[in-house]
């Protein structure tokens, strides 16, 4: 079965500081990997998405991630935060068209 | 619609009581999921429909628990019985096709007190 693992479930960082946001999945085959974001009261939109092709995915507001088959990671990488992206980070898989399976998520606080 | 729309937006009951949540995907969306989020906690799979396929229950927790959905329309979950350790932000998502890339609705908040 497809898991997810957020190794970092709350992070604090400075404004300006550089962000990535670890995500490793188990499943041997073919993947789908998301990344979501909930702000504050919001509800959870799609930040990022991989499906094929280029490995470095690029999101809105700046964020990006990286597929690296060999490591089942897909880093979520940001070079500068800002104190807009306080929020809560999901990683999730969806492996060979069964469900999408959502990681425990991370709460990233962000300081001016 | 837009979105995805889910209500109520707020509900309080009272143990014991059922109660039933709506969701309206985006229209010609083939694939819907409840999730459930609770306090300080992720993500918790419910139950996922694609199109006219028998839908996977496997994360409905109880039997108390069930949800429908007509054709590629809306979708109920209906939690029967409440319990306090129901309380949770009930969220409801859509997609086009099974691959993801979901829109999540705004989500309905159940008290049960």
């Amino acid at each position: 079965a497809q898991s997810v693992s957020q190794h970092n479930h709350h992070v604090i960082l400075s404004e300006a500081a550089s962000l990535e946001l670890g995500c490793n999945y188990s499943y041997g085959g073919t993947v789908n990997l998301f990344w979501y974001v909930q702000y504050p009261g919001q509800h959870l939109q799609l930040l990022l998405k991989y499906f094929s092709g280029d490995p470095l995915v690029k999101g809105i507001k700046g964020f990006e991630a990286e597929f690296i088959k060999s490591k089942f990671s897909f880093n979520l990488r940001k070079p500068s935060v800002q104190w807009s992206d306080t929020a809560e980070y999901f990683c999730a898989v969806n492996a060979g068209y069964q469900k999408v399976t959502f990681g425990i998520g991370t709460k990233l606080q962000v300081i001016p | 619609g837009a979105g995805v729309s889910q209500s109520p937006s707020n509900k309080v009951t009272e143990k014991g009581k059922d109660v039933e949540l709506r969701c309206d995907p985006i229209s010609g969306h083939t694939a819907l999921y409840w999730y459930r989020q609770r306090l300080g906690q992720g993500l918790e799979f419910l139950i996922y429909f694609q199109g006219n396929s028998a839908p996977d229950k496997s994360g409905l927790p109880s039997d108390r628990f069930s949800a429908e959905r007509t054709g590629e329309s809306v979708s109920t979950l209906t939690i029967q019985r409440t319990q306090q350790e129901d309380s949770a932000v009930y969220l409801c998502a859509s997609s086009l096709d099974r691959a993801g890339g979901y829109t999540f609705g705004s989500g309905t908040r159940l008290t049960v007190v």
